[in-house]
């Protein structure tokens, strides 16, 4: 079946450091990539998303690629704030066979000031 | 704020009762979808109610309901709740066909003893 697997956290950062949070997938057809992140106490919001092959995604000074050659979609960013802090979630959508958004299990990140 | 709002916002229940959980989706959203998301897991899809029908199901067993009333609320019913039913339960509303634009509530934290 259709997965995501994301590195583990929590991962620990100084401000300003560059952020790497690594995401592979499998599918049967051609998803849409998407990571979604959570602050605390709160719901989980799109950061970004690549529907297609080498479409790359970004909000907030975030990256992604869809690498469909390494079934891949790490998330970068150059320089990371304290406000940055959250759970990240890879996550996939098939669409037109179901609705469902299948998310990895998260990475918490930390960053320190 | 996404404009989803999910009530209440912490439950416990005791082994064996039933719970009701409720959502209000964003203003122009017709499709509604509820995900339970463990302790230090990822969101797993329960169910999509678009138009009042259900559109699409995860793997979760019939004792997990749901209902969506003509302006596009939605309640999940658990019946005979189980330990392991702990979780945060997260509301999303979505126009119809584009999961991409998912937009969730802060989720209700149910907590069975």
């Amino acid at each position: 079946g259709d997965s995501v697997t994301q590195m583990e956290g929590p991962v620990t950062l100084s401000e300003e450091a560059f952020l790497t949070i690594n995401c592979t997938y499998t599918a049967t057809g051609y998803p849409s990539l998407f990571w979604y992140v959570q602050y605390p106490g709160e719901g989980l919001q799109l950061l970004l998303k690549a529907t297609k092959a080498d479409d790359k995604g970004s909000n907030k000074g975030f990256e992604a690629t869809y690498r469909k050659e390494t079934t891949s979609f790490h998330l970068e960013k150059g320089s990371v704030q304290v406000s940055d802090s959250a759970v990240y979630f890879c996550a996939l959508s098939v669409m037109n066979r179901d609705d469902k958004i299948i998310f990895g299990k998260g990475t918490r990140l930390h960053i320190l000031p | 704020e996404t404009g989803v709002t999910q009530s209440p916002t912490h439950l416990i229940k005791t082994r064996g009762q039933q719970v009701t959980l409720r959502c209000s989706s964003q203003s122009g959203h017709n499709t509604v979808s509820w995900y339970q998301q463990a302790l230090g897991q990822g969101p797993q899809f329960i169910f999509q109610y678009y138009r009042e029908e259900e559109n699409g199901r995860g793997n979760f067993p019939p004792r997990f309901s749901g209902l969506q009333f003509p302006n596009y609320s939605s309640e999940l019913n658990v019946n005979a709740l189980e330990l392991d039913d702990s979780a945060l339960y997260l509301c999303a509303s979505s126009w119809a066909g584009r999961d991409e634009k998912l937009f969730f509530g802060s989720g209700t934290q149910l907590s069975v003893l």
